[in-house]
């Protein structure tokens, strides 16, 4: 499928696991983000990626590792998840160079992620 | 510290009115401006921009206004449908890779 897709859609854990959120995207983008989504904090950026192998801390990064071996996938693992990690985690991505409209970001459906 | 503030949570319009979004930001070096719009269980999608050179841009039924004294920007949909409603996010960057949201405000348009 075009886009950009996330998995698992929802998923549920227990405090200490690891769990990884996959993100794909088919657009060749440059940039992809992920951020989760929090009530009264609106949406926060955990981490990004300007390039394959380049990768950069967001507003709230600690507790998530991510790697991007390749231009299309951009996974977020929790490495030892715990409660406050309960969220609903968003990726994007984006090219620069199109359309004239500035920085505007594609976000995949989501992943609502549990921690027991 | 939110340097993009949505202050109103939520708001409530009648069906053909005028709804207007609320924006505030402190960052001055913020040059693009984005307000997406988000239905439960999707993702935010894109819905109209401003450069910090202008201080109106229109799409539609959607137009934003930039008032770059007051650091203010507001979304004004006219009129308003039932399927406007959704929590909408304002968005702001500073160096075209990275975008500061704020907190949303869930529009309900109701007959």
């Amino acid at each position: 499928d075009a886009g950009i897709t996330q998995s698992p859609r929802y998923k549920i854990t227990e405090t200490g696991r690891q769990v990884t959120l996959m993100c794909h995207q088919t657009w060749s983008h440059s940039y992809m983000f992920w951020y989760r989504q929090d009530l009264g904090h609106g949406l926060r950026l955990i981490y990004y990626s300007a390039a394959a192998d380049i990768t950069d801390k967001g507003e709230v990064p600690d507790g998530y590792v991510v790697s991007r071996s390749k231009t299309e996938n951009f996974p977020l693992t929790l490495e030892s998840a715990t409660r406050s990690q309960t969220s609903v985690y968003f990726c994007a991505s984006s090219e620069l160079s199109t359309s004239g409209r500035g920085n505007e970001q594609f976000f995949g459906p989501g992943t609502r992620l549990t921690v027991l | 510290d939110q340097q993009v503030k949505q202050n109103s949570p939520s708001l409530s319009v009648q069906e053909g009115r005028i709804s207007i979004l609320n924006c505030d930001y402190t960052n001055s070096m913020f040059d693009y401006f984005l307000w997406y719009k988000k239905y439960p269980a999707e993702g935010p999608t894109f819905l109209i921009s401003i450069s910090s050179i202008k201080d109106k841009n229109e799409d539609g039924r959607f137009t934003v206004f930039l008032n770059k004294s007051a650091k203010h920007l507001s979304l004004h949909i006219v009129p308003s449908q039932p399927g406007d409603s959704a929590v909408y996010f304002c968005a702001a960057t500073a160096n075209t890779d990275k975008l500061i949201f704020g907190t949303g405000t869930r529009l309900q348009v109701f007959p």
